[in-house]
C-alpha cells in the first residue's frame, strides 16, 4: 500500500516552454500533497503544500505564478512549470499523506527536468 | 525557524557492522519523527517512523527517540553494501509538513 506515482519520470524541454508533472496516489486518498525540488547533492526543498479542492500554499521564495499547482482530486495533483528556464532544471518530487498514521509522507519516484 | 541537524558524513562502516546515524531537532514541541533512505538519483523511501520516547525496531533497523534531549537516531545492524545511501531525518510540524535534515551519506564497505 501507499504507492505514489509521478509522470513523466524524465523530461527535456526548450527554454520558454511549459511542463506539466502529474502526481498520483494509486491505492489511497491523499488529503495533502507536497511538491519538493532537489538540486544535486542538496537536500529536499519544499516548494508548496496542496490540499484537495483548495489553493496551494507556497513556501517563501517560490513563485506561485511560475509553479502552478492543481489538486483537483484526492488522488491527483499536478505541477506546471511555466516558461521554464535552464535554472529550473532540477529533480521534482511529490509526496502524499493520507495513508497511515499522522503525517507520514510517501514519495513519488520523482521527475528529472532538464531545460535547454 | 525549525531546524533539523544531521552529520553530513560521509560515514563508512564495514559490511556486517552497526551503522549509527544521528539527528537533532530544534522544535521541542515536535511529535513525529521519520527516517528516509535516498539512493542516488532516486526519491526518498520511508524506513521508519517513531512517535514515543524509546526504541522502535523493524528488522535490522532500530530508531531511538529522546524528546528531552531532542535527539533521534537510527541504528542499522548487520550493514550491507545495499544500505549505502543518504539517510534523511525528518521531523513533523504544522500542516502535516516535514522538516528534513540535510542527510547523512552512508557507505558500507564490502
Amino acid at each position: 500500500g501507499a504507492v505514489v506515482s509521478q509522470h513523466p519520470s524524465r523530461v527535456i524541454c526548450k527554454s520558454g516552454t511549459s511542463v506539466k508533472i502529474e502526481c498520483r496516489s494509486l491505492d489511497f486518498q491523499a488529503t495533502t500533497m507536497f511538491w519538493y525540488r532537489q538540486f544535486p547533492k542538496q537536500s529536499l526543498m519544499l516548494m508548496a503544500t496542496s490540499n484537495e479542492g483548495s489553493k496551494a500554499t507556497y513556501e517563501q521564495g517560490v513563485e506561485k505564478d511560475k509553479f502552478l499547482i492543481n489538486h483537483a482530486s484526492l488522488t491527483l495533483s499536478t505541477l506546471t512549470v511555466t516558461s521554464a528556464h535552464p535554472e529550473d532544471s532540477s529533480f521534482y518530487i511529490c509526496s502524499a499523506t493520507g495513508q497511515g498514521p499522522g503525517d507520514t509522507q510517501y514519495f513519488g519516484p520523482g521527475t528529472r527536468l532538464t531545460v535547454l | 525557524q525549525k531546524e533539523v541537524e544531521q552529520n553530513s558524513g560521509p560515514l563508512s562502516v564495514p559490511e556486517g557492522a552497526i551503522a549509527s546515524l544521528n539527528c537533532t531537532y530544534s522544535d521541542r514541541g515536535s511529535q513525529s519523527f521519520f527516517w528516509y533512505r535516498q539512493y542516488s538519483g532516486k526519491s526518498p523511501e520511508l524506513i521508519m517512523s517513531i512517535y514515543s520516547n524509546g526504541d522502535k525496531e523493524d528488522g535490522r533497523f532500530t530508531a531511538q527517540l529522546n524528546k528531552a534531549s531532542q535527539y533521534v537516531s537510527l541504528l542499522i545492524r548487520d550493514s550491507q553494501p545495499s544500505d549505502s545511501a543518504t539517510y534523511l531525518c525528518a521531523v513533523g510540524g504544522s500542516a502535516r509538513q516535514l522538516t528534513f535534515g540535510s542527510g547523512t551519506q552512508l557507505t558500507v564497505l564490502p
